[in-house]
């Protein structure tokens, strides 16, 4: 069975960088008919796609958010990341992990999510 | 940017149909998907690519898509469904969650 678990500092201090980690256990990151991923859901608020990653290398990322993030795949490791710079106290919120279906070889909807992780930007 | 809209709240009695709504301007070219996310716990794909159900899911889930709206329907809404409920697509700048539908089954 497929398992995503989150990982990484839950308090980071304004402007600085956020960086998770998600380690995935039950399947190959490296698998040709996935992408990888990051959502994310302020607290009490909707979900927000950040971006996704396949085992190549190969990124999307949400444009509002481009700018400032940066996902990266360990295929040795079976992990890939999310850094996302610059951050403030708009960027709390729980952070999803998930792996995505592929269509016409670009990333679709996230199929297997992991628990979630909550970061919270404060001094 | 891209936007799907979806209504705050729908309210069905246990037994009746409930219908939750996603109007986006690229859905009759895009596929819409749909997620069920109970109070505290990561989302669960319960349609894809318009109307297929993925294995596990209730067939009392169903969904459709015509011109700019999809549309999610819990044929006999349970207890059980009580959840926040999401819809998902793209523009091909990137995806998007629509704002989120509450369904209170009461």
């Amino acid at each position: 069975q497929l398992q995503l678990q989150e990982s990484g500092p839950g308090l980071v201090k304004p402007s600085e960088t956020l960086s998770l980690t998600c380690t995935v256990s039950g399947g190959s990151i490296s698998s040709s008919s996935y992408y990888w991923g990051w959502i994310r859901q302020p607290p009490g608020k909707g979900l927000e796609w950040i971006g996704s990653i396949y085992y190549s290398g190969s990124t999307y990322y949400n444009p509002s958010l481009k700018s400032r993030v940066t996902i990266s795949v360990d295929t040795s490791k079976n992990q890939f990341s999310l850094k996302l710079s610059s951050v403030t106290a708009a960027d709390t919120a729980v952070y999803y992990c998930a792996r995505h279906t592929l269509l016409f070889g670009v990333p679709a909807a996230p199929d297997y999510w992991g628990q979630g992780t909550l970061v919270t930007v404060s001094s | 940017s891209y936007e799907l809209t979806q209504p705050p709240s729908v309210s069905v009695s246990p037994g009746q149909t409930a219908r939750i709504t996603c109007s986006g301007d690229a859905l009759p070219k895009k596929y819409a998907y749909w997620y069920q996310q109970k109070s505290g716990q990561a989302p669960v794909l319960v349609i894809y690519e318009d109307s297929k159900r993925p294995s596990g899911i209730p067939e009392r889930f169903s969904g459709s898509s015509s011109g700019t709206m999809a549309t999610l329907t819990i044929s006999g809404a349970q207890v059980e469904d009580e959840a926040d409920y999401y819809c998902y697509s793209t523009d091909s700048s990137g995806w998007v969650f629509g704002g989120g539908t509450k369904l209170t089954v009461l």
